[in-house]
């Protein structure tokens, strides 16, 4: 079955802290990977996927087939910074479903 | 920026009755899902939907769940006799304006609050 693992339900970190939010996937064909975000009373909006390889608002992931891992990362965290972040695989030949990790809450301090 | 809109934002309903959810996808996408997120849950995929026909459905998706698009910009989900456990907040997304199985990323609603009492 395909799993995706995010094991923090909430990180919190100090403003211009680095932040590393962790997401493993299980591996199923060549799935594409996204990262969802979620501010407070908002839709879920796409924050970036790894095809892309661009930075969306500092944030950057890279893809790692070897440990089936897609970890979030931006070097200094921003207070806006704070939100739901859902890593979501969509699996190739589905033509279809994003499948949604358990979601990380960032709370960013100052 | 097209986006998707989603109606009502809240939508309270007595168990055992039927409620429609409606959704306006981005008008030149030609994939449309539903999602829900039961309160501190996951979102969970129900549905998705290309070329007027269910292309795939969850075990979450049952009888009692329909779809229709019944004209060129409604998304409609079909909940026939709810129960307390179909509270959720229900997403809507749409993708894909070009090319079978196009991994165009999906753009959601801002969701529908489903209470059953």
């Amino acid at each position: 079955a395909q799993r995706v693992t995010q094991p923090e339900k909430l990180l919190s970190v100090f403003k211009g802290a680095p932040v590393e939010l962790k997401c493993n996937y299980s591996y199923s064909g060549s799935p594409e990977l996204f990262w969802y975000v979620q501010y407070s009373r908002q839709r879920l909006q796409l924050l970036l996927r790894h095809i892309s390889r661009e930075s969306i608002k500092g944030f950057t992931a890279d893809l790692n087939k070897g440990e089936t891992s897609f970890h979030l990362k931006k070097p200094f965290a921003q207070e806006e910074d704070s939100a739901m972040y859902y890593c979501a695989p969509k699996y190739t030949g589905t033509a279809s479903k994003l499948t949604f990790g358990t979601g990380t809450r960032l709370q960013v301090m100052l | 920026e097209p986006e998707v809109t989603q109606t009502p934002s809240h939508q309270v309903t007595q168990m055992g009755q039927e409620v429609i959810l409606r959704c306006v996808p981005i008008s030149n996408h030609l994939y449309f899902y539903w999602y829900r997120q039961i309160l501190g849950q996951k979102v969970e995929f129900l549905v998705s939907f290309y070329n007027n026909e269910i292309s795939e459905k969850s075990e979450i998706f049952d009888d009692q769940f329909s779809v229709e698009r019944p004209d060129g910009s409604n998304f409609t989900l079909k909940i026939r006799s709810t129960k307390l456990e179909d509270s959720a907040m229900y997403f809507c997304a749409s993708s894909g304006d070009r090319g079978v199985y196009s991994n165009q990323p999906q753009h959601f609603g801002d969701g529908t609050r489903l209470s059953i009492l």
